[in-house]
């Protein structure tokens, strides 16, 4: 069975620019979870999708946005890039809220911002 | 400060000793589980523990749960250089999200 996969590995961005970053769930998972985790630092956590519902999302501001797509893959747009967003972004999938909330990691983007 | 908070920070140990990390937290919890991530990657699950249970194992490791004082401890028997990792606990209170403590960095010496 296919992980979680991200995409870009790595993306490398200029300030004010603005990035999209990809991820696809496990097959059956319908919930979509993005976390910011800068260098050294623990993850905090950036936007939960569930069945193309935004459900809730961390205290990030508004140019942090993202969707879901029917195939329960999603999106995570960036606008108007900081230097402080450079990080790794990392996206979990779990089953439907309701079952255990065990989360599923891909390998995750490294944003630079330059 | 955040809910789930790992301490140590960072913990070296000798290859062959066993490692403990605690977790503690601020609000009701309906899950606590514990991930490890290698440097730079992706997270691993390893375990979960239910509010309602006390201790759980899976293979070397060995996870506790006090919700009267609001902490867990993972304890990795027996460690070995593969171990080296950062090991971070995250709780759930509701269905809405799971927090991540900031994690132990643990460094197995051979």
């Amino acid at each position: 069975e296919a992980g979680v996969t991200q995409s870009p590995t790595h993306l490398i961005k200029t300030r004010g620019q603005q990035a999209t970053l990809r991820c696809s769930p496990i097959s059956g998972h319908t919930s979509v979870y993005w976390y910011q985790q800068a260098l050294g630092l623990g993850l905090q956590f950036l936007l939960w999708y569930d069945e193309g519902e935004e459900r809730n999302r961390g205290n990030f501001p508004p140019r942090f946005s993202g969707r879901q797509f029917p195939n329960y893959s999603s999106e995570l747009n960036v606008n108007a890039l900081e230097l402080e967003d450079s990080a790794l972004y990392l996206c979990a999938s779990s089953l439907p809220p309701g079952q255990v909330y065990e989360q599923y990691f891909g390998p995750g983007t490294r944003l630079t911002v330059t | 400060s955040q809910q789930g908070e790992e301490d140590p920070q960072a913990l070296s140990i000798q290859e062959g000793e066993n490692a403990t990390m605690n977790c503690s937290y601020k609000t009701s919890i309906n899950n606590l589980q514990w991930y490890r991530q290698n440097s730079g990657r992706g997270l691993v699950h390893l375990i979960l523990i239910r509010s309602n249970e006390r201790e759980k194992h899976s293979g070397r490791l060995r996870v506790t749960l006090d919700t009267s004082k609001k902490s867990s401890s993972l304890l990795i028997t027996a460690s070995r250089a593969a171990d080296t990792a950062s090991y971070f606990c995250a709780t759930d209170s509701s269905a809405s999200k799971i927090i991540f403590g900031s994690g132990t960095r643990l460094s197995i010496r051979p």
